[in-house]
């Protein structure tokens, strides 16, 4: 079964409108978490580390300010759209490491299909 | 720096035929190498690693891998392909024992069964 559980699926908004995205993990505490964005036809690329407790690691080129992250406890982690507008459509999906080892693989959530009008 | 290239984004097998998709990698300090599936609107679904020990990694589904660090490859097979296995695969590579855990993919293989 999922390890790692991603809310909501999908969302459809106005320009103009913040957007939450949640990533849980499930039967596991998760110290780092991970954030994706994933364009049609291509690759995923790493947004951010997310960290428990700590502020998050953006990648280079990330907007802070646009992405917001917060890692509140050690089964969830928050990623807020702010001001969404059409370009930020895309497939978002967050990602957590089982603990421990760190040969430990990542689990995926199922993705978040963001749509701004 | 860590890289992944796929050689070709697309591969096309009949029902019943060898999948074979191409991984190579670029990483200064030994790697930790996987493969990944994702279907349509879905996340990622783990296939098989590899980190250190045996070279010829078994997964799920039927498929394995097998870590070449003279080649610097990590190819996935299945000998025989099934429907079901028409998806976007996913090579990505990590740092090794240090990694922090950040995974760089690869640009991504759509494979396409043909009945």
């Amino acid at each position: 079964g999922a390890v790692v559980s991603q809310h909501p699926s999908w969302v459809i908004c106005k320009s103009g409108t913040s957007v939450k995205i949640e990533c849980r993990s499930l039967d596991f505490q998760a110290t780092t978490m991970f954030w994706y964005r994933q364009f049609p036809k291509q690759s995923l690329m790493l947004m951010a580390t997310s960290n428990e407790g700590s502020k998050a690691t953006y990648e280079q080129g990330v907007e802070k300010d646009k992405f917001l992250i917060n890692h509140a406890s050690l089964t969830l982690s928050t990623l807020t759209v702010t001001s969404a507008h059409p370009e930020d459509s895309s497939f978002y999906i967050c990602s957590a490491r089982w603990p421990g080892h760190s040969n430990q693989p990542q689990h995926f959530g199922d993705g978040t299909r963001l749509s701004i009008l | 720096a860590q890289s992944v290239t796929q050689l070709g984004s697309h591969v096309s097998v009949s029902e019943g035929a060898l999948v074979l998709l191409r991984c190579n990698y670029s990483s200064s300090v030994p790697p930790y190498l996987f493969w990944y599936v994702q279907y349509p609107n879905q996340g990622l679904q783990l296939l098989l690693k590899y980190t250190t020990g045996a070279t010829l990694v078994k997964g799920i589904n039927g498929f394995e891998a097998e870590f070449k660090k003279s080649e610097t490859s990590f190819h996935l097979t299945k000998p025989s392909a099934h429907m079901s296995d028409a998806a976007e695969y996913f090579c990505a590579v990590t740092r090794g024992s240090s990694n922090t855990g950040k995974l760089i993919f690869g640009q991504g293989t759509t494979l396409q069964v043909k009945p």
